[in-house]
């Protein structure tokens, strides 16, 4: 497998534009967790779905973030409007539900910068 | 909100010198600690999953241990080299729901 793939890898966009950041998770998990990075805040979690159904969105920082993952192989993290402090990096991690010893696996991360 | 403490910050070790540092969270409701490897313009790595009081476990020259009752837990490095230089964050299962809170980490430099 190829691990969970983001993309992009790094994007700019103007302050007001949308960002949609994407995520492919590792064939066969069922839980998908979005992070984002800051100096501030260190790794936060944003929102966690499991079955592709949304569980905990209590980390989104408010209405202009949403987050989907209409099937098991995908999910977007969007932004809307886009705000300079917005401008992170975030993370996709994926994990299968087997047991208490499982690992989550994180992708490369997208570097978002808004200006 | 889930209290998870990483200490120290920052560690500034010569290469050779064994180190450690702490990560400690709540005893009650505890399922399982996470300790990941976090490499500058990389992605986090897992090093290790824990769940059982008492547990020890090591790769290489790196090992860690926990404690479920008081609600901590150590990572060794021994030996520490200029690769091994990252940010080491720790990270509690509080539930079944397999959601990983991260503590603010621990950022080590290894001087050659």
């Amino acid at each position: 497998d190829a691990g969970v793939i983001q993309s992009p890898r790094h994007e700019v966009t103007e302050m007001g534009q949308e960002v949609t950041l994407r995520c492919k998770p590792i064939s066969g998990h069922d839980y998908l967790f979005w992070y984002r990075q800051t100096m501030m805040r260190g790794l936060e979690l944003l929102i966690y779905f499991n079955n592709n159904v949304p569980i905990d969105d209590s980390g989104m920082p408010e209405d202009r973030f949403s987050a989907k993952m209409p099937n098991a192989s995908f999910s977007t993290l969007k932004i809307q409007p886009s705000e300079p402090r917005d401008s992170a990096v975030y993370f996709c991690a994926s994990t299968r539900s087997t047991g208490v010893n499982t690992e989550a696996f994180f992708g490369q991360g997208t570097r978002l910068t808004v200006v | 909100i889930l209290n998870v403490e990483q200490s120290p910050q920052s560690l500034h070790v010569q290469e050779g010198d064994s180190t450690n540092f702490t990560c400690s969270f709540p005893s009650s409701n505890f399922y399982a600690l996470h300790w990941y490897r976090w490499e500058t313009a990389k992605s986090p790595e897992a090093l290790f999953v824990m769940t059982l009081n008492g547990d020890e476990k090591k790769k290489g020259r790196i090992s860690a241990t926990l404690n479920t009752k008081e609600g901590y837990s150590y990572l060794y490095i021994k030996g520490s080299q200029p690769e091994d230089s990252a940010t080491y964050l720790c990270a509690p299962r509080m539930d079944s729901s397999y959601k990983l809170i991260f503590g603010s980490g621990t950022r080590l430099l290894v001087r050659p």
